[in-house]
């Protein structure tokens, strides 16, 4: 079975520029989210998607953060302006119902 | 107050003792617990799930919670070196799951 699968791996932006993440779930799963992971911290739900459905964004800073789940099955996360403290690993996790499955992440940094 | 409290470590111990990881939680809403295990520069990777109060036992690892006292753990028999990583507990609920911080755990050979 495929996992998560998570693009790009890493990338470097200066700060005020965009970037864009993306994540294809595992085939079938039904809730989506997206985590911002501070080294030495725990990850932080950003976003969650039940189909193509938000189920909570309360997390998510809207004025520069925006995700999208077309068709509920691939999701883009995007930041625009980014600002230093952005600087995170980003996973996207699915699950079918109750534990979640994890893709390898985007370390982003902004410099 | 976070919702899931977890002893960020870092905790050394030698190949082959018994290790012992420990979450308390404060959201009675919490229906089901997990563990995770995450290496440097991976994703988390889910270890144990589990329901209800009691042990859950998977070859070397038991998870155990108690809903009465708001606590869960996870212990490691015969440690062995791969087994270093970040232990992750978190709640979940229907609507969310609850990440603690954290606990870095090395086994020394």
């Amino acid at each position: 079975e495929a996992g998560v699968a998570q693009s790009p791996r890493y990338k470097i932006i200066e700060k005020r520029q965009s970037v864009a993440f993306w994540c294809n779930p595992i085939s079938g799963h039904a809730t989506l989210y997206w985590y911002q992971q501070i080294l030495g911290q725990g990850p932080k739900l950003l976003i969650q998607f039940q189909n193509n459905g938000v189920v909570d964004d309360s997390q998510l800073p809207k004025d520069r953060f925006s995700a999208e789940r077309l068709k509920g099955v691939d999701s883009t996360l995007k930041i625009q302006p980014a600002k230093l403290e952005d600087s995170a690993v980003y996973l996207c996790a699915s699950s079918p119902g109750g534990g979640a499955f994890f893709g390898q992440g985007t370390r982003l940094t902004v410099v | 107050q976070k919702e899931v409290e977890q002893d960020p470590g870092p905790l050394s111990v030698p190949e082959g003792a018994i290790v012992s990881l420990n979450c308390t939680y404060s959201n009675s809403a919490f229906q089901y617990f997990m563990w995770y295990r995450q290496y440097s520069r991976k994703g988390p990777e889910l270890l144990m799930y589990t329901y209800s109060s009691g042990n859950k036992e998977d070859g070397r690892f038991t998870a155990q919670v108690d809903k009465s006292s708001k606590y869960i753990s996870l212990f490691i028999r015969d440690s062995q070196p791969s087994d270093s990583a970040t232990y992750l507990c978190v709640g979940g609920s229907a609507r969310q799951l609850t990440f603690g911080s954290g606990t870095q755990l090395t086994v020394l050979p």
